[in-house]
């Protein structure tokens, strides 16, 4: 079993319409939570953390997190074209000595 | 965007012939990560470094080696370099390891090809 688990996509969603994306990690004890976002030929670029179960909410952009059945997720409101992208879950392990990155999830925004 | 440059940006090189490739960094921050990157496996950690001359290895370290003379600049190394290397590797910084509010931030990446 993986560690950080994504669908690998393509997900694809409306323009305008909300796109979910989830992650699934095997450690309890993980801490942390990292949402990246990586377009094609580029480097992943942070868009969302979260330490604290519940919601966090940041423009756009909301991170769910439950820590009892080891899921996190992104929602992303009113899709747009530029949102097209791979996002990446990553988690801190329990002993905070590295980050662990899912293989990413590619989000395709038809208009 | 954190001030991390790394070079060189593409490479192209033969089997068994050693690369380094360097990655600087102008933020000061203490732990410096070494990442490749492929289809179907997400990033997985080479090498991190938690300060000068002091680094410890990820999952897929084998075949690499670092080198952390000074705080700005991290150094990765394929002695010999085979077809499995080829990939996209990417170097990381964060001020802390683990914590919430220091996430890594990356560089832009380097394309290496080893025919």
């Amino acid at each position: 079993q993986k560690e950080v688990e994504q669908n690998s996509g393509p997900l694809s969603v409306p323009e305008g319409a909300i796109a979910s994306l989830n992650c699934t990690y095997s450690d309890r004890g993980s801490q942390s939570f990292f949402w990246y976002r990586q377009y094609s030929g580029k480097s992943p670029e942070l868009i969302m953390f979260i330490y604290s179960n519940g919601d966090k909410e940041d423009g756009r952009f909301t991170a769910q997190l439950n820590k009892a059945s080891q899921y996190v997720s992104l929602l992303i409101r009113d899709s747009q074209p530029s949102d097209s992208a791979t996002y990446l879950c990553a988690v801190i392990d329990r002993s905070a000595s590295k980050i662990i990155f899912g293989s990413g999830t590619r989000l395709s925004i038809r208009p | 965007d954190a001030g991390i440059t790394q070079s060189p940006r593409h490479k192209v090189t033969e089997t068994g012939t050693p690369v380094t490739l360097r990655c600087h960094q102008t933020e000061n921050h203490r732990y410096m990560y070494w990442y490749r990157q492929d289809p179907g496996h997400g990033l997985r950690l080479i090498h991190y470094s938690y300060g000068v001359k002091d680094t410890d290895k990820g999952e897929v370290s084998d075949g690499y080696s670092v080198s952390r003379s000074k705080t700005e600049d991290f150094l990765l190394t394929l002695e010999s370099a085979t077809s499995s290397q080829t990939s996209v590797y990417f170097c990381a910084i964060s001020a802390q390891q683990g914590a919430s509010n220091q996430p890594q931030h990356f560089g832009d990446g380097t394309r290496l090809s080893i025919l």
